[in-house]
């Protein structure tokens, strides 16, 4: 069965701290990892999508990274607006192979 | 360039009643998708759409759901004699393609039911 674990649940952060968050998936043939921001009451923000091991993407204070069973979301120097709900999601390769499959998520807690 | 748009943004619905939600891509796709947010869970695919044909629908209730795509106008998710457990945030995702392509997603439509 095709799964995501996001770790962990929730992370509380100072200023300037900087860490990562985990992505582990189990995937009949992953076709796309994607990564999505979302604040409270609004729709998921797309950040990245990252196809192959070894591939990387960065954004402001953001860098994705991906291996063959996980990916991580480093955040650098993290400010107070970077606080919001972190997605993770991938798309397998099954029959259709559209769905994207979700975990649930780790919520960041920037304070200053 | 637009994004996905939703509406209604809230709907409060009467146990037994309809709800329909409505989604309009961004420009230029073709691709449309829903999704489900219970709380305190994740994001769950419900069904996949091209214009006037559903091609994946796995993820869809048995009964009470149905969804639509015409070939003109917005993409419609029809829920019929609703329950308390049909309460939850309903999302929208576009893609220009099917495959490798990224989804972006509305606003959501937060569906209430009393």
């Amino acid at each position: 069965e095709d799964q995501v674990t996001q770790s962990p649940e929730a992370l509380r952060l100072q200023e300037g701290e900087s860490s990562s968050l985990n992505c582990s998936y189990t995937v009949s043939g992953l076709r796309g990892l994607f990564w999505y921001r979302q604040d409270p009451g609004k729709g998921p923000e797309f950040l990245f999508t990252l196809y192959s091991a070894g591939e990387e993407k960065e954004k402001e204070r953001l860098k994705a990274t991906l291996t063959k069973k996980e990916s991580f979301l480093h955040i650098t120097a993290p400010k107070p607006e970077d606080s919001a709900t972190y997605l993770c999601a991938v798309q397998a390769a099954r029959q259709a192979g559209t769905a994207l499959i979700f975990g649930k998520g780790t919520t960041l807690s920037v304070s200053s | 360039n637009a994004g996905v748009m939703q509406n209604p943004r809230h709907l409060v619905r009467r146990r037994g009643q309809e709800a329909r939600l409505r989604c309009s891509p961004m420009k230029g796709h073709s691709h449309v998708y829903w999704y489900r947010q219970l709380p305190e869970e994740g994001l769950k695919f419900m069904v996949y759409l091209q214009k006037e044909n559903i091609i994946d629908e796995s993820g869809m209730p048995k009964e009470r759901f149905s969804a639509e795509f015409p070939k003109e106008g917005p993409s419609i998710l029809r829920i019929q004699q609703v329950v308390r457990g049909d309460s939850a945030a309903y999302f929208c995702a576009s893609s220009p393609r099917r495959f490798q392509e990224t989804q972006y997603f509305g606003p959501g439509t937060r569906l209430l039911v009393l």
